[in-house]
């Protein structure tokens, strides 16, 4: 039990586009998903918070307008990176939270390239 | 603001030896917890600590908490190859924070 999938496992884009990663809860329902961005050989820094219905919380120094998070049921969030630059190419993970225990899962990850 | 800081941030040991990673954290939080991470994936969770004095254990592997302390470790006991990765801990008041990790390299 408490499975979380992430599509695409990985993307490449070109510079200017906008790609949607999306996170799913597939057996359980999520009232918060979080949404982590990983450089390589560095930790895990989160991105936003998202409680299904109602808008994302961003930690300080990620701009809202280009990371879009959508959170429109229990089961699914989006993360829509916009106007994609090399600088964004990253590690992006997204984790959901159950209410009862609390606890989160993790996704496999979307590996993110951007040219 | 909650800080976690894990030491050795490096590690290089030998099959069949022994060795501990150190977890600090700055404030008091609800629960302590330990992941594994390999080259290219996520995170897999391995213990979740949740009171003072909390033991865990798993195959080689074992943590536990001092929350007096603020302070968790993660022993390794005669470490084998399959072990090499890097090692998060985290804790939790209303979010989660990371460590920096521990890269952990065991050689033959």
């Amino acid at each position: 039990g408490a499975v979380v999938s992430q599509h695409p496992s990985r993307v490449i884009c070109k510079s200017g586009t906008s790609v949607k990663i999306e996170c799913r809860s597939l057996d359980f329902q999520a009232t918060t998903m979080f949404w982590y961005r990983q450089f390589p050989k560095q930790s895990l820094m989160l991105m936003a918070t998202s409680n299904e219905g109602s808008k994302a919380t961003y930690e300080q120094g990620v701009e809202k307008d280009k990371f879009l998070i959508n959170h429109a049921s229990l089961t699914l969030s989006t993360l829509t990176v916009t106007s994609a630059h090399p600088e964004d190419s990253s590690f992006y993970i997204c984790s959901a939270k159950t209410g009862g225990s609390g606890e989160q899962y993790f996704g496999p990850g979307t590996r993110l390239t951007v040219t | 603001e909650l800080k976690v800081e894990q030491n050795p941030l490096f590690l290089s040991m030998q099959e069949g030896k022994n060795y501990t990673i150190y977890c600090n954290y700055s404030t008091t939080s609800d629960r302590l917890y330990w992941y594994r991470q390999d080259p290219g994936k996520s995170l897999e969770s391995l213990f979740v600590l949740l009171s003072n004095g909390a033991v865990k254990q798993e195959g080689r592997l074992m943590a536990s908490l001092d929350t007096k302390a603020r302070l968790s470790t993660l022993h390794i006991t005669a470490a084998v190859h399959d072990l090499s990765a890097t090692y998060f801990c985290g804790t939790s008041g209303s979010r989660l924070t990371f460590g920096e990790g521990t890269q952990l390299t065991v050689n033959p």
